[in-house]
């Protein structure tokens, strides 16, 4: 099962908006509503940021969003801001009952 | 509170074994899947095992089938990964991730990490 893609970085400024992509085939990310995004700051564990494409889990700020179309799933942030800047992974179940991640992006706050 | 806390990792030979643990507590751990994801140095994320509830239902990724075994102590509050014939590429750190309660796809809360080295 070949990793999902993703863009290796992305950046913005404070207080904007970015989007990270996440592409994968209709046996994974275009075949199920099992994307999930998660937040990883350096040396820490993952953190869940979005289940089930879209689902925010308690506590998960709502300038946090999610949206798939096709083979493509996105995470959006809004409201950019310093504590944001970590790396971000996307993961789907498949068809080969497993789960497969994205390659990671490195958002970098300007 | 939710709690995961792995042990057992360490520095082994290249084709020896280590037997992971995954101790839960703040939740129901007979409710909830769970899963083995592992982080190889400077690399992404990469998904190793899953179990379910029950221990009836278990999912490998095709780069540990027939090396690695998932298994759980529902008694214990306990997961445990047996890993046999290591190779280099396994060193990463392993972390244990609590999923759904049925057939649910995402990994809420992790543990901390244990770092698996395979090193002559």
């Amino acid at each position: 099962q070949s990793a999902l893609t993703q863009p290796a970085s992305v950046s913005g400024s404070p207080g904007q908006s970015i989007t990270i992509s996440c592409t994968g085939t209709s046996s994974d990310v275009g075949g199920y509503n099992y994307v999930s995004w998660y937040q990883q700051h350096p040396g820490k564990a993952p953190k869940l940021m979005i289940s089930d494409v879209s689902n925010r889990p308690s506590g998960v700020s709502n300038r946090f969003s999610g949206s798939k179309s096709g083979n493509t799933a996105s995470l959006t942030i809004s409201g950019l801001q310093a504590e944001d800047e970590a790396d971000y992974y996307c993961s789907s179940y498949t068809i080969s009952s497993s789960v497969v991640f994205g390659g990671g992006t490195k958002l970098t706050v300007l | 509170d939710v709690q995961l806390v792995e042990s057992g990792g360490g520095l082994v030979q290249p084709g020896g074994s280590l037997r992971l643990s995954c101790t839960a507590s703040g939740f129901t751990f007979s409710s909830y899947e769970m899963n083995w994801v592992r982080q190889a140095p400077g690399k992404g994320l990469e998904w190793v095992s899953y179990i379910s509830s029950s221990g009836s239902t278990i999912y490998y990724s095709d780069s540990v089938k027939g090396r690695f075994t998932i298994s759980r102590d529902n008694a214990k509050n306990s997961l445990y990964l047996q890993m046999n014939s290591l190779r280099a590429e396994d060193t990463a750190v392993y972390y244990c991730a609590r999923g759904g309660v049925m057939f649910d796809w995402y990994f809420d809360y992790w543990g901390q990490g244990t770092l698996v080295t395979v090193s002559s």
